[in-house]
């Protein structure tokens, strides 16, 4: 089944505890790229990846750092977490101008 | 940045009913994409329509383009109890796949 499967799925952690969440899709597709949703602000790109070893920062980038050493993987990595990054967090991957497919989501609190 | 803005915010009606919501956006477009989210999920892409389209129909759905106007609707026609759920415009302004999101249109629908 074609998919983006994130994990872990939910996650609680304490300030400054470095935390890396996983992302891989397995439909080759070049482009991936990470979100975050807080209610009322929608979703709103942290980072972005057109193919291997390329990446770029999106809207709200600061306090993040992304890595696309393979393909089908691109692990969003908190080296510092703080309590404003508790929010949902989604990936997603796409080959065209044909839509994103996203993963389920990683609901993270910091405490 | 956010580039798609829905109308309304949020959107009640009863089984069977048609519902209709906006996207109003600022710059000039490559292509717009209709996403829909149940509560706490991934987004799950419905439409996509190019800058040069005008209206495009999948199954109940209905998208129109009005890149004169800058804005876009959906028309959900005999709405379910199962399309309860908010939904997004995304708006991609090149062919590099970048995708900006509004803050979406919650649907209620009633039984």
């Amino acid at each position: 089944e074609a998919q983006v499967t994130q994990n872990p799925r939910y996650l609680i952690t304490v300030t400054g505890k470095k935390l890396t969440v996983t992302c891989s899709q397995n439909m080759n597709h070049e482009y991936m790229s990470w979100y975050r949703q807080d209610p009322g602000l929608g979703l709103r790109q942290i980072y972005y990846s057109m193919n291997v070893e390329v990446t770029d920062k999106g809207d709200v980038p600061e306090g993040y750092k992304v890595s696309r050493k393979e393909k089908r993987n691109f692990p969003l990595i908190l080296e510092s977490p703080s309590p404003n990054q508790t929010s949902l967090y989604f990936c997603a991957s796409s080959s065209s101008n044909y839509g994103y497919t996203f993963g389920s989501g990683t609901r993270l609190t910091v405490v | 940045s956010q580039q798609g803005e829905e109308d309304p915010q949020a959107l009640s009606i009863q089984e069977g009913e048609n519902a209709t919501m906006n996207c109003s956006y600022k710059t000039s477009i490559n292509n717009l994409q209709w996403y829909r989210q149940n509560s706490g999920r991934g987004l799950v892409h419905l439409i996509l329509i190019r800058s040069n389209e005008r209206e495009k129909h999948s199954g109940r759905l209905r998208v129109t383009l009005d890149t004169s106007k800058k804005s876009s609707s959906l028309l959900i026609t005999a709405s379910r109890a199962a399309d309860t759920a908010s939904y997004f415009c995304a708006t991609g302004l090149t062919n590099d796949y970048k995708l900006s999101f509004g803050a979406g249109t919650t649907v209620t629908v009633r039984a």
